[in-house]
């Protein structure tokens, strides 16, 4: 069975600080990882997928990497910001389609 | 565009009683997955719909649960004889493909008192 496990549950920064928050997975015979943000009462907003084949994918300030041999991705905020400050959950996809969620880091960035 | 819309966005039900949630996918996405988050439980999948293929049900936690798709587009999630325990946020997403990125809905807040 398929675990996903974050570190830290939260996380609490100043505003400027580069941070990484990390993912590992129990089984590395993944199709996909993906990073998400939630919002307090919202729903997830996808930020990242990156595929088995793939190393890192980037998007604006954010930077995620995926190591399939040691089951570790991380996804790293550069310049944090106080919009910043959400739950960040980490989800792999597996053989059977459904993600597969760690339980989430949650971020504060303070002004 | 539009992404993906679920009703009700909140639910109180009392003990017993039965429900239905729905999910509107964002248009052609062939793929669909009800997931629920449970407070201290995270996010667990419940059950995932692609095209004509018959539905992976692996998540769902017991027989009062049950969902269904009508002609590719709109889910709905039944709940029967809810318990306490049931009480979460029912999330859906959909996908262009398999494999591809998840689009979440904001959820449904299940309440059952």
């Amino acid at each position: 069975k398929q675990e996903v496990t974050q570190i830290p549950a939260a996380l609490s920064v100043p505003e400027g600080e580069n941070l990484v928050l990390n993912c590992s997975f129990t089984d590395s015979a993944i199709y996909n990882l993906q990073w998400f943000r939630q919002d307090p009462g919202k729903g997830l907003t996808s930020l990242l997928l990156i595929q088995s084949s793939q190393r890192e994918q980037t998007s604006g300030r954010l930077n995620a990497s995926l190591d399939k041999s040691s089951g570790r991705s991380t996804l790293y905020i550069a310049a944090s910001q106080p919009g910043d400050s959400a739950t960040y959950l980490c989800a792999d996809q597996g053989g059977s389609e459904k993600l597969v969620f760690g339980k989430g880091t949650k971020l504060t960035v303070n002004p | 565009g539009a992404g993906v819309s679920q009703s009700p966005s909140n639910k109180v039900t009392e003990k017993g009683k039965d429900v239905e949630l729905r999910c509107d996918p964002i248009s052609g996405h062939t793929a669909l997955y009800w997931y629920r988050q449970s407070l201290g439980q995270g996010l667990e999948f419940l059950i995932y719909f692609q095209g004509n293929s018959a539905p992976d049900k692996s998540g769902l936690p017991s027989d009062r649960f049950s969902a269904e798709r009508t002609g590719g587009s709109v889910s709905t999630l039944t709940i029967q004889r809810t318990q306490q325990e049931d009480s979460a946020v029912y999330l859906c997403a959909s996908s262009r493909q398999t494999q591809e990125t998840q689009y979440f809905g904001p959820g449904t807040r299940l309440l059952v008192l």
